[in-house]
């Protein structure tokens, strides 16, 4: 069983819908929370992290972490067309020291929001 | 404000061969790490470089080796090349010694390698 799961999708949404993306993962020890995007042919871009339980939101993203269930959420309000990308969670258990460096990505979900 | 540069963007090389990428850290930044995404995966890291040291490493034989330059650039050397090393080699910055370890991962656009 892997550490870090994620739908692989791929998951194809209308401009302007709700887009809902998952992980669960099986290290209670995970502390730090990342969800990163992807576009084709480019590295990771990092949309936003959060530590332990709880809400955050930037702009028209918001991600939830529930460390009870082990499970992490990223949602994309009003989504557009530029949002198309694979959308990658990360996690680590310390970001003391130089272990930040460590993560643990899931799958990635392949998303498609058309006009 | 440069960002993470990896070079080259993409390499062919035979079953067999060894292979060197190279990776110059965002400015402000002191560690550097590295990782394999293959095709439809997310990236699995392979080891992190920190004081021109190997301070982590994922779970990647001895064929894959590295080093940090005092400029904090880096190298991934790959021995022995087989087919099974065909992925995209993502190089990821971040900063130690001013942030205490609490710094995010800012990745370069990675070198796509073929092995045939």
């Amino acid at each position: 069983q892997k550490e870090v799961e994620q739908d692989p999708g791929p998951l194809s949404v209308p401009e302007g819908a709700i887009v809902s993306l998952n992980c669960t993962y099986s290290n209670s020890a995970f502390q730090y929370f990342m969800w990163y995007r992807q576009y084709s042919r480019k590295g990771p871009e990092l949309l936003m992290y959060t530590y332990s339980s709880g809400n955050k939101e930037d702009g028209r993203f918001t991600a939830q972490v529930d460390k009870s269930s082990k499970y992490i959420s990223l949602f994309i309000r009003d989504s557009q067309p530029s949002d198309s990308a694979t959308y990658l969670c990360a996690m680590t258990s310390n970001a003391g020291g130089t272990s930040y460096g460590k993560l643990t990505f899931g799958q990635g979900t392949i998303l498609t929001v058309h006009p | 404000d440069a960002g993470v540069t990896q070079s080259p963007t993409h390499l062919i090389k035979t079953r067999g061969q060894q292979v060197t990428l190279r990776c110059s850290p965002k400015s402000g930044h002191d560690t550097v790490s590295w990782y394999q995404q293959a095709l439809g995966q997310g990236p699995q890291f392979i080891f992190q470089y920190y004081e021109e040291e190997e301070r982590q490493r994922g779970n990647f034989p001895d064929r894959f080796s590295g080093h940090q330059f005092p400029n904090y650039s880096s190298e991934l050397n790959v021995n022995a090349l087989l087919l099974g090393d065909s992925a995209l080699y993502l190089c990821a910055s971040s900063s130690t010694l001013r942030t205490g370890g609490n710094s995010p991962l800012h990745f370069g656009n990675g070198t796509r390698l073929t092995v045939t």
